[in-house]
Parts: C-alpha cells; sequence; structure tokens
C-alpha cells in the first residue's frame, strides 16, 4: 500500500520546546517537502528536498530544520525560535513534478 | 517571488449545477498550475493540473482552462454534487524537473447544497 505518513496526527508541546514531525514515504520519489497551512489560508512552503543529503529553504524557514539522511524520510523539526508554531503542517512528495500529499500533522504550542 | 491570487474565497452551489473558481498569477514564467481538493483535517489531493502548454484540460466533470497571456487560470466543475464540497486550493509554479516550488492560492471553500 503505497503513499504518505505522518506521525503522528496530532501533536502538543509547552512553549520553548523543539519537537520533530515524521515523514516517510514508500513511493520511490526523489522530492519531498515540508508546507505549513494556517486557518483560511494556504500552503507556505518551509523546506524542500530534491535529494538525499541535500535541500533548500522555502519561503518560510525560519525557525525550522529538515534533514534527508534517506530517500524515504524527511523529518521537520520545530525549534524554539520559530515565534508561531501552531499550526497544520503537510509534507509532500513528487516524482515528476506532481505533488502528493500526506494526511497531515496538527501541532499545538501550548 | 510568484504570487497566486484566488477568489472567491466561499462558493455555495446547487447540487446539479456548476461551479468556477479564477486564479490569477504574477510569474510569467510559470508554467504548471494544479488544483487541489483538501477535506477537513485532510491533506491536500490533486484531482487536476495542466502545463502552459495546452489552454484546457478535462477529466470527467473537472475541467481547467489557462489563459497565458492574461495570467490566469480556472476550474470548472459541473454537475455539482454534495461530495464535491470541500477547500480547492490552485498554485502556480516556475520550475521545471522533479522538484517544483510551488506557490499556493488562499483556499476556496464550496458548498454544494442538496
Amino acid at each position: 500500500d503505497g503513499g504518505i505518513t505522518q506521525s503522528p496526527k496530532y501533536l502538543f508541546r509547552k512553549e520553548g520546546q523543539n519537537v520533530t514531525l515524521s515523514c516517510e514515504q514508500n513511493l520511490n520519489h526523489d522530492a519531498m517537502y515540508w508546507y505549513r497551512q494556517d486557518p483560511g489560508q494556504g500552503l507556505r512552503l518551509i523546506y524542500y528536498s530534491q535529494i538525499v543529503n541535500d535541500f533548500q529553504k522555502g519561503d518560510i524557514a525560519e525557525g525550522y530544520s529538515v534533514s534527508r539522511e534517506k530517500k524515504e524520510s524527511f523529518p521537520l523539526t520545530v525549534t524554539s525560535a520559530q515565534k508561531n508554531p501552531t499550526a497544520f503542517y503537510l509534507c509532500a512528495s513528487s516524482a515528476r513534478g506532481e505533488q502528493f500529499f500526506g494526511p497531515g500533522t496538527r501541532l499545538t504550542v501550548l | 517571488g510568484e504570487n497566486v491570487e484566488q477568489h472567491p474565497s466561499t462558493l455555495s452551489v446547487q447540487e446539479g449545477d456548476s461551479a468556477v473558481i479564477k486564479c490569477t498569477y504574477s510569474d510569467s514564467a510559470s508554467n504548471y498550475f494544479p488544483w487541489y481538493k483538501q477535506e477537513l483535517g485532510k491533506g491536500p489531493q490533486l484531482i487536476i493540473d495542466i502545463r502552459s502548454n495546452v489552454g484546457e484540460k478535462k477529466d470527467q466533470r473537472i475541467a481547467v482552462t489557462l489563459n497565458k497571456t492574461a495570467k490566469h487560470f480556472s476550474l470548472h466543475i459541473t454537475e455539482t454534487q454534495p461530495e464535491d464540497s470541500a477547500v480547492y486550493f490552485c498554485a502556480a509554479s516556475p520550475n521545471s524537473g522533479s522538484a517544483r516550488q510551488l506557490t499556493f492560492g488562499s483556499g476556496t471553500q464550496l458548498t454544494v447544497l442538496p
């Protein structure tokens, strides 16, 4: 059963703590992406990776970090430097340009 | 960078009627325009896309048109059904290759009334 998985679905953290969101894909896609979605708004690109061990900043990378050690995995760390981390986070992957999304993780920082 | 504007922000139609959502983009280099459907609490699902070398594309009840000169593209849904109710997003990208930087519109909440 191919697809993109994100875990957990809901995540709660205290202010000042770093938190890592998981994204795994078994579609054999080279490119992976992280987006942030706020209520009533479109998706904004945080980071993307075209290939293993390489990644680039998107439009809103400040306060976030990523790694791409394996083709299947692209974890996102929300650091304490992110001023407003509460949001819905979406991971996507692509092979020929078309991006396919995972189910998302809703992060709430208390 | 690219800027995508999407209208309307909300749209209500009667079941069986057509729905049209419009987007404009700013970067004339954009060459790929996907449309996504997002149901509550879920990730967006790609429903149709169009590249700049064609003006129209259809898939059953869904069609997308592109006017490169005016820099706008539209989603048309015919014979709407209650299950079409969702948030729809347009996007644009100037990249080529396997990795594309998509710029999204702000979304349209479509409600199909039975």
